[in-house]
């Protein structure tokens, strides 16, 4: 059964730092993975998705590596901002259907 | 349409109550997933319809929840009999096509409460 871990839980960073997410799965056979982002309250929207041929993602200020070998895959935010702050979940599908982690909370205090 | 879309935004019942959830996914989209999300959760799985007919309804916790996509488009998710454990936010997703391959697109959520 596929298991998806995210690591940290929370995260309070001051503004304009990079940072780190990390996601770990535990059933290699994937066909892709997608970062999401939640608001409170709100539904998720999608970041970035990665292909399970490829390595990584770009979308402005984030980039997204996928090792599919290992069961990982980072979320790298450049120059983080307060209007970054959100839960950030991954999600990986092998058979159509997403199994996601249960989210880093992110906190950029100005 | 622009979204996916949901309704309502806010339901809340009693328990023993029955309830509907509507999904409108965007236009052209065949593919439509539910899911679940508890305070603190990522979201679980329900169901997942391919055109009108359930492909995986493996998620579904119990008897008491059935879903149908009757014309391929709009989806209902139906919960009957509500207890309080049921009060979640319920997601809905489309996806173009049947490959796994493609991204899904997530609506607001309808958030349920069973009092």
């Amino acid at each position: 059964k596929q298991e998806v871990t995210q690591i940290p839980a929370a995260l309070s960073v001051p503004e304009g730092e990079n940072l780190v997410l990390n996601c770990s799965f535990t059933d290699s056979a994937i066909y892709n993975l997608q970062w999401f982002r939640q608001d409170p309250g709100k539904g998720l929207t999608s970041l970035l998705l990665i292909q399970s041929s490829q390595r990584e993602q770009t979308s402005g200020r984030l980039n997204a590596s996928l090792d599919k070998s290992s069961g990982r895959s980072t979320l790298y935010i450049a120059a983080s901002q307060p209007g970054d702050s959100a839960t950030y979940l991954c999600a990986v599908s092998n058979t159509g259907k997403l199994i996601f982690g249960q989210g880093t909370t992110l906190q950029v205090k100005p | 349409g622009a979204g996916v879309s949901q309704t309502p935004s806010n339901k809340v019942t009693e328990k023993g109550k029955y309830v509907e959830l509507r999904c409108d996914p965007i236009s052209g989209h065949t593919a439509l997933y539910w899911y679940r999300q508890s305070l603190g959760q990522g979201p679980e799985f329900l169901i997942y319809f391919q055109g009108t007919g359930a492909a995986d309804d493996s998620g579904l916790p119990n008897d008491r929840f059935f879903a149908v996509r009757p014309e391929g488009s709009v989806s209902t998710l139906k919960i009957q009999r509500t207890e309080r454990g049921d009060s979640a936010v319920y997601l809905c997703a489309s996806k173009r096509g049947e490959g796994a391959y493609n991204e899904q697109f997530f609506g607001p959520g309808t958030r349920l409460t069973v009092l």
